[in-house]
């Protein structure tokens, strides 16, 4: 069965960096675009980042361009988000999701999340 | 850049129907997905292209897409319906993926 398990989240100082992984299973990864969103604690759903199945388009939400990249392993079916620059508006659940088969069908598998608090 | 609009809460009694809104600019020309958050869980995807069910998905949860509202309809509300409601679409302008704001969907 399709897994997304993340890791790397942590209570950082703001202007520091973390690297977040998703390890992906049960599906064959290189064949699919990967997503990050991320919900801050009692807020809604933000689109991030997204990353094409072999790497060669990504495109970022406004918020985080410039300060976050998207990449990923298809050998070792994982996908990554380098964040740097942290603030306090960066605190939040941080989601990845399987971009769904076929063109624009939705996210349709999700991880549970890594949380990422930004914190003096 | 493109933005969804979706009520705050709706409540609804059991067994009865519930429909969550989505407005956007023309989102009618767009395909709209949808997804059942529940507390302290990762978002679940419900509805893809406006009205196609994944595969799980009781046939109480329906999808339409017009104009500039897109909806979801839940049938026979069940007390495990209890939980957040996310529309989200991608805008081909910005290559941006964009969510509504949320409804919370509360079970009477």
């Amino acid at each position: 069965q399709v897994q997304l398990v993340e890791s790397g989240g942590d209570v950082v100082q703001p202007g520091r960096s973390l690297r977040l992984s998703c390890a992906a299973s049960g599906f064959t990864f290189s064949t699919y675009g990967m997503h990050w969103v991320r919900q801050a604690p009692g807020k809604g759903l933000e689109w991030v980042a997204v990353i094409s199945s072999d790497a060669t388009n990504e495109f970022y939400a406004d918020s985080v361009k410039g300060r976050f990249t998207i990449s990923r392993d298809n050998f070792q079916n994982t996908l990554y988000l380098e964040v740097k620059s942290l603030t306090i508006e960066d605190t939040a659940v941080y989601y990845c999701a399987r971009d769904g088969h076929g063109s624009n069908t939705g996210f349709d598998y999700w991880g549970q999340g890594t949380l990422v608090t930004v914190s003096s | 850049s493109y933005v969804l609009t979706q009520p705050p809460s709706v409540s609804v009694a059991p067994g009865k129907t519930a429909g969550i809104t989505c407005g956007g600019d023309n989102i009618g020309i767009k395909s709209v997905h949808w997804y059942q958050q529940k507390p302290g869980q990762a978002p679940v995807l419900v509805m893809f292209q406006d009205s196609d069910r994944p595969s799980g998905i009781p046939e109480r949860f329906s999808g339409s897409n017009s104009g500039n509202t897109a909806t979801l309809t839940i049938s026979r509300v069940e007390v495990g319906d209890e939980a957040d409601y996310f529309c989200q679409v991608w805008d081909n302008d910005s290559d941006h993926y964009v969510f509504g704001t949320g409804t919370k969907v509360t079970v009477l």
